[in-house]
């Protein structure tokens, strides 16, 4: 079974700083990763890494993937009050017709505080 | 705005009860997937349609039933509502042939069972 460990679970950091979430996985059949941003309901995706090695950037968020040891990082760097959320890892596993079928993790609770 | 509407966006039920929660999918998009979020949680996958097809169920019982229609609006029931019911339910899609893995997801429709 497709197994997502996230960490840590939840922190507490002031505006400014640099936050890294991590993010594990076991998957047979890999895909692809995602990394959501859950505020509120809906989760919004933020990146989707297939390759290793190959940082995807979006402002002051950033991901890298490593499908070697098999875990995948986000990276917030000048944090804001806005970037209060749940922070959502998923993985896809290599089938259409399932490629649906996302396996999560818990997520990590992100608190920006001033 | 994910293009993805669900409703109700709340409600409330009693044990025992069966309860019918509606989405529709963004247009374009042919795939439609159900997911659990309980609190604390990530969102589990409950099952996917395609082409108004059931092809691809999580680990749910089969009180969880769903419909997708021609429009690619869909519907998740469930019968015999349990405390445990209780949670975020949100639905996704996305284009089967060729897509990402990417979901888009609607706003959740927040289930509770007294």
């Amino acid at each position: 079974e497709d197994k997502v460990v996230q960490s840590p679970l939840s922190l507490v950091v002031h505006e400014g700083d640099t936050v890294t979430l991590n993010c594990s996985y076991e998957v047979t059949n890999f895909r692809s990763l995602l990394w959501y941003k859950q505020e509120k309901k809906a989760p919004t995706f933020l990146f989707m890494l297939t390759s290793s090695g190959i940082e995807k950037k979006s402002g002051r968020l950033s991901s890298i993937l490593d499908k070697k040891e098999l875990f995948s990082i986000l990276n917030i760097t000048a944090t804001q009050t806005g970037d209060s959320a749940v922070y959502l890892c998923a993985v896809v596993p290599f089938n259409t017709g399932t490629a649906s079928k996302l396996t999560f993790g818990t997520g990590t609770r992100l608190q920006v505080t001033l | 705005e994910t293009g993805v509407t669900q409703s109700p966006t709340h409600l409330i039920k009693t044990r025992g009860q069966q309860v019918t929660l509606r989405c529709s999918s963004q247009s374009g998009h042919n795939t439609v997937s159900w997911y659990q979020q309980a609190l604390g949680q990530g969102p589990q996958f409950i099952f996917q349609y395609y082409r108004e097809e059931e092809n691809g169920r999580g680990n749910f019982p089969p009180r969880f039933s769903g419909l997708q229609f021609p429009n690619y609006s869909s519907e998740l029931n469930v019968n015999a509502l349990e405390l445990d019911d209780s949670a975020l339910y949100l639905c996704a899609s996305r284009v089967l042939a060729g897509g990402t893995g990417e979901l888009f997801f609607g706003e959740g429709s927040r289930l509770t069972v007294l």
